[in-house]
């Protein structure tokens, strides 16, 4: 069964203060990870798509890394507007995407 | 539109009536997708769409769900004889057909609350 993890579910850090965010995976042939950003009361709003291991895509202060069982979102001296939910899904065999429960970022200022 | 939109926003309804929520995807995006996220969750697939093909209708939690797609744009999405657990945000979301790279784009969502 395809399946996605995040981890932690919920993390608060101080402005400025470094982290990531772990996204693992089991999936019986994958066409892509996606991350997604959630602010309370709206739609996912897409990030990246990662195809293959090895592969690094960056965005301001994210970064998102891929390997064959996870995938990393790092953040990089983040701003309280960075304070949000941070969502994966795998994209199986099939056309729709499987997601993780998200990763809640708080920054405090 | 620039996006994909959804109507009503927020809905509130009586437990056992009938609700349509309403999706229009991005124009050209001949994939169209129903997701529902409870509170506090991550995103359930309900059904897929795409051109004329049958629709996926593997995530659909009963058969008082169903979805129709009209024209290859517009999509309705129906809740017969609502109950309290149908209580949940209802996204719609888009695509390009091709390759399954291609990049799902969500709409702000519909608020359902059954009381």
């Amino acid at each position: 069964e395809d399946q996605v993890t995040q981890s932690p579910e919920a993390l608060r850090l101080q402005e400025g203060e470094s982290s990531s965010l772990n996204c693992s995976y089991t999936v019986s042939g994958l066409r892509g990870l996606f991350w997604y950003r959630q602010d309370p009361g709206k739609g996912p709003e897409f990030l990246f798509t990662l195809y293959s291991a090895g592969e690094e895509k960056e965005k301001e202060r994210l970064k998102a890394t891929l390997t064959k069982k996870e995938s990393f979102l790092h953040i990089t001296a983040p701003k309280p507007e960075d304070s949000a939910t941070y969502l994966c899904a795998v994209r199986p065999g099939a056309q729709k995407l499987v997601f993780g429960q998200g990763t809640r970022l708080t920054i405090n200022p | 539109g620039a996006g994909v939109s959804q109507s009503p926003s927020n809905k509130v309804t009586e437990k056992g009536k009938d609700v349509e929520l309403r999706c229009d995807p991005i124009s050209g995006h001949t994939a169209l997708y129903w997701y529902r996220q409870s509170l506090g969750q991550g995103l359930e697939f309900l059904i897929y769409f795409q051109g004329n093909s049958a629709p996926d209708k593997s995530g659909l939690p009963s058969d008082r769900f169903s979805a129709e797609r009209t024209g290859g744009s517009v999509s309705t999405l129906t809740i017969q004889r609502t109950q309290q657990e149908d209580s949940a945000v209802y996204l719609c979301a888009s695509s390009l057909f091709g390759p399954s790279g291609n990049t799902i784009y969500f709409g702000e969502g519909s608020w359902l609350t059954v009381v």
